[in-house]
């Protein structure tokens, strides 16, 4: 069975732009997160999708939007890079939502800003 | 309590010691605290979901426990292996989101 796959693996942008990140979860996994990591804190979240509704959000700002396919796959976008948006972005499917639900995390997107 | 809080920072053992480490939490609005595993250049794992105050799980050398009216989580190696060289988290999910620590990076000497 195929793991979560994040594209790209690597991402180097320049302030002022924007990006795209992609995240196809495992096979029948219908909910999918988003965390992102920086140097000295833990894993923030971001959002969570499930059935093509986002169901949480974390603390960001609303230049970090996202997006789920309805084959699962989920796709997040930042608008307006700052150079605080470089990061680690990891994403991580689960088969359903719920507090009990172990996450399936991808390989992460690591993101820089210049 | 207000973060997921994780001790020590980092750990260094020889192998064959047994070690654990330390995950702290608020105690209001729990649902349930998970454990992974993140190697270098891999992936985060998950290890275990914790929901009842006393839970206690094992899998191979490794075990946690759980007490959710003191908003505390051990979790324990015995017999450390350079294979078992990894940061430690754990995470507080309310119902609707997960909280995460910064981990507890451990490295098991030869």
């Amino acid at each position: 069975k195929a793991g979560v796959t994040q594209t790209p693996r690597y991402l180097i942008k320049t302030r002022g732009q924007q990006v795209t990140l992609s995240c196809s979860p495992i096979s029948g996994h219908r909910s999918v997160s988003w965390y992102q990591q920086t140097p000295g804190q833990g894993l923030q979240f971001l959002f969570e999708y499930f059935s093509e509704t986002q169901r949480n959000k974390g603390n960001f700002p609303g230049r970090f939007s996202g997006r789920q396919f309805s084959n699962s796959r989920s796709e997040m976008n930042v608008s307006t890079l700052e150079l605080g948006d470089s990061a680690l972005y990891l994403c991580a499917s689960s088969w359903i939502t719920g507090p009990n639900q172990p996450q399936h995390f991808g390989d992460g997107t690591r993101l820089s800003i210049l | 309590i207000l973060n997921v809080e994780q001790s020590p920072q980092s750990l260094h053992v020889q192998e064959g010691d047994s070690t654990n480490f330390t995950c702290s939490f608020p105690s209001s609005n729990f649902y349930a605290l998970h454990w992974y595993r993140w190697e270098t250049a891999k992936s985060p794992e998950a290890l275990f979901v914790m929901t009842l105050n006393g839970d206690e799980k094992k899998k191979g050398r490794i075990s946690a426990t759980l007490n959710t009216k003191e908003g505390y989580s051990y979790l324990y190696i015995k017999g450390s292996q350079p294979e078992d060289s990894a940061t430690y988290l754990c995470a507080r999910n309310t119902g609707n989101q997960f909280y995460f620590g910064t981990g507890t990076s451990l490295t098991v000497i030869p």
